[in-house]
C-alpha cells in the first residue's frame, strides 16, 4: 500500500523567508501533484511531475520531483501572506487493474505572518 | 467559461439514509473523479468515471456509487449512511486529451455532508 507522507504538517513562516515541504512516498511512481486548499475551499492544481528531476515554477512556489529518492519538494520563496493555506502532495500508484489511484498526504499548513 | 459545479453544497442526513451528489464538469471535460475529506482520514479518492465508465476506484465500501452521463455530467451516491460518511465530498473533472491522464484538474466546490 502506498504511503505518503508530508513535513512538516504545520509551519509557521514570516514574510520574505524561505522554506521548503517535503513530501516522501512508499513506493515507486513518476507521477506526483502539488495541490493548495484555501481555509473553508476547495482545492487548487499547482503543479503535475511526470519524470525524475522534473521541475515547475510558479511566483514564489517551485515543485520538484527525485523518482530515485521517492521525494518531491515545494519551495517557498520571499514568502507572502497570501500563501497562507494548507497544501497537499499526491502520488498515483498503478493497480493491478492499469489504472492510477492517488494517495493523498495529510497536508501541510502554511501561515505567513509578517 | 464556468467551473466545476456541485449540487447541492450543503445536505444534512441521518443515519440509514441515502444521498446523492451531482457534479457539473467544465464544458469539454470528459472526465470527472470524486474525493472525499474528513479530519480524521484526510482526502481519500474515491472513483473516476471517463466516458460514462468507471476507470478507476479508491477503496470504499460498495455504498458508495457513482456513474457519470453521457454529457458527462456525474452523480456520486452513498447508500446506508453511516456517521462517518460525514464530510466534504468533492469532485474535480480534467479535459483527458494529455497522454497518461495527466491534465491539471479542476475542482468544484464541494458538497458538505452532515450525517445525524
Amino acid at each position: 500500500e502506498l504511503k505518503v507522507e508530508q513535513n512538516p504538517l504545520f509551519l509557521s513562516m514570516q514574510e520574505g523567508k524561505n522554506y521548503t515541504i517535503y513530501c516522501n512516498y512508499s513506493t515507486t511512481s513518476d507521477r506526483l501533484y502539488w495541490y493548495r486548499q484555501d481555509p473553508g475551499k476547495s482545492l487548487e492544481s499547482l503543479f503535475v511531475l511526470l519524470s525524475n528531476g522534473a521541475v515547475k515554477q510558479e511566483g514564489r512556489l517551485m515543485a520538484s520531483l527525485d523518482t530515485k529518492a521517492r521525494l518531491s519538494t515545494l519551495h517557498i520563496t520571499a514568502a507572502v501572506h497570501d500563501l497562507s493555506a494548507t497544501y497537499f502532495c499526491a502520488v498515483d500508484e498503478r493497480s493491478a487493474g492499469g489504472s492510477y489511484i492517488p494517495t493523498f498526504g495529510r497536508g501541510t499548513s502554511l501561515i505567513v505572518h509578517p | 467559461k464556468a467551473g466545476v459545479t456541485q449540487t447541492p453544497r450543503y445536505l444534512i442526513k441521518t443515519r440509514g439514509q441515502q444521498v446523492t451528489l451531482s457534479c457539473s464538469p467544465i464544458s469539454g471535460h470528459r472526465s470527472v473523479s470524486w474525493y472525499q475529506q474528513t479530519p480524521g482520514q484526510g482526502l481519500q479518492f474515491l472513483f473516476e468515471y471517463f466516458s460514462e465508465t468507471q476507470r478507476n476506484k479508491g477503496n470504499f465500501p460498495g455504498r458508495f456509487s457513482g456513474r457519470q452521463f453521457s454529457n458527462s455530467r456525474s452523480e456520486m451516491n452513498v447508500s446506508t449512511l453511516e456517521l462517518g460518511d460525514s464530510a466534504l465530498y468533492l469532485c474535480a473533472s480534467r479535459r483527458n486529451t494529455r497522454p497518461r491522464n495527466t491534465d491539471t484538474q479542476y475542482f468544484g466546490p464541494g458538497t458538505r455532508l452532515t450525517v445525524l
